[in-house]
């Protein structure tokens, strides 16, 4: 049950843009259109940013976005403000046993 | 609102047994796939279980299948994890969360506090 690929961290000026990719195989992101990301602030539970490869739930700022390509995910992040520092998540259905895999996480520092 | 409430975290001996609870409120539990997630010190999150809304399926990681069992108690709206012969790398924060639907591999789209487990 191998996790999905991140980068440990990305950085970025408030105001910029980021992408945190997500790489796994074609038997997890290539094969479904269930990707999703989570934003976890230290100390807290996490929250959900983005389903189904691109959407946001209610109340989730349009300054997050997300994209598919192949095995690769993305996670894109407009307009930077301090507030986004967090550590984020992405996870995909699998083909394996496993319901689903996560990604090992990516710290955002802005 | 919707919310979850876990507790039953505290610290065990390897090998030993714990009972972790999960209170949903501001929903039924029966309309919807649960799930126990998992986050050891400084580490990322670990899918554990899910069981689906009807309660008919329940999924498990490999490395906790056959030690922990995901229990539904719909008329309490409570959802248990029973862990059994626990190893030091269970050690983490336990969180339930509710998916979209009942359908399990759906987002996991509330998420409680956690309850911290220690196997030490």
């Amino acid at each position: 049950q191998s996790a999905l690929t991140q980068p440990a961290s990305v950085s970025g000026s408030p105001g910029q843009s980021i992408t945190i990719s997500c790489t796994g195989t074609s038997g997890d992101i290539g094969s479904y259109d269930s990707v999703s990301w989570y934003q976890q602030f230290p100390g807290k539970a996490p929250k959900l940013l983005i389903y189904d490869v691109t959407h946001r739930p209610s109340g989730v700022s349009n300054r997050f976005s997300a994209s598919k390509s192949g095995n690769t995910a993305s996670l894109t992040i407009t307009g930077l403000q301090p507030e986004d520092e967090a550590d984020f998540y992405c996870t995909s259905s699998t083909n394996t046993d496993a319901l689903v895999l996560f990604g090992g996480g990516t710290r955002l520092t802005v | 609102e919707v919310q979850l409430l876990e507790s039953g975290g505290k610290l065990v001996q390897p090998g030993g047994s714990l009972r972790l609870s999960c209170v949903a409120s501001g929903f039924t539990i029966s309309n919807y796939a649960m799930s126990w997630l998992r986050q050891a010190p400084g580490k990322g999150l670990e899918w554990v279980s899910t069981a689906s809304g009807t309660g008919g399926s329940t999924f498990y990681r490999d490395s906790v299948k056959g030690r922990f069992t995901f229990y539904r108690d719909n008329l309490k709206n409570t959802l248990y994890l029973d862990m059994a012969r626990l190893r030091v790398d269970d050690t983490a924060v336990y969180y339930c969360a509710k998916q979209m639907t009942g359908d399990p591999p759906d987002p996991f789209d509330t998420w409680g506090l956690g309850t911290m487990v220690i196997v030490s």
